[in-house]
């Protein structure tokens, strides 16, 4: 069955500069969430998305911004990188025009700011 | 806020033993997730829990929820050197499309 693609799967950046993280949630899934994840910590909502929509929102940086698009997939924004922001970032998807709330897990992107 | 507290935070066990975790939330909530992570890995889904007394198994684990103690439990049999890894619970906020508050995670050990 498909899942969750994300892309890239690595990412090395210098502090400040710009990254932008790309998710293509599991067909006919409507709903895409970001969450991050630091070194030995659970993982953080940064931000959901429900048909196209800003649908909640977490503990997300303004520096960092993101959106759905017409096809669904989702890209999150990072600007003036810190290295904070080194961390694995997943994206989720899953189907809520249909009752399925159950979040799939993308396979994640490590990003490295140095 | 809704919290989500999980004990105990790294378990060592020898094969053949049972263990408890344990996940307790502070707030009401409709869904409650147990998820699998081995190190770099994502998050692996075991077990959806969606009203109060449901119990779920697969294989060595089974999984519980109370929604009056607002209390779940991941409960391993017989522990196996395959079950090592990092076991988090996350509890779903109410409304549509709400995020997942994930529990501190249970780092377990299973020596031979």
């Amino acid at each position: 069955a498909a899942g969750v693609i994300q892309s890239p799967r690595h990412l090395i950046k210098e502090k400040r500069e710009t990254a932008t993280l790309k998710c293509y949630p599991i067909p006919r899934h409507d709903t895409v969430y970001w969450y991050q994840q630091g070194p030995g910590q659970d993982p953080q909502f940064l931000i959901s998305f429900y048909e196209k929509m800003q649908s909640d929102k977490g503990s997300i940086p303004d520096r960092f911004s993101a959106q759905q698009f017409s096809d669904y997939h989702s890209e999150l924004n990072m600007s003036s990188l810190e290295l904070g922001d080194s961390a694995l970032y997943f994206c989720a998807s899953s189907l809520i025009r249909e009752g399925l709330y159950e979040q799939y897990f993308g396979p994640g992107t490590r990003l490295t700011v140095t | 806020e809704l919290k989500v507290e999980q004990n105990p935070l790294f378990l060592s066990m020898q094969e053949g033993k049972n263990y408890t975790i344990y996940c307790n939330y502070s707030t009401t909530s409709d869904r409650l997730y147990w998820y699998r992570q081995d190190p770099g890995k994502s998050l692996e889904s075991l077990f959806v829990l969606l009203s109060n007394g449901a119990v779920k198994q697969e294989g060595r684990l089974m999984a519980s929820l109370d929604t009056k103690a607002r209390l779940s439990t991941l409960h391993i049999t017989a522990a196996v050197h395959d079950l090592s890894a990092t076991y988090f619970c996350a509890v779903e906020g109410t409304g549509t499309a709400s995020k997942l508050t994930f529990g501190t995670g249970t780092r377990l050990q299973v020596t031979l």
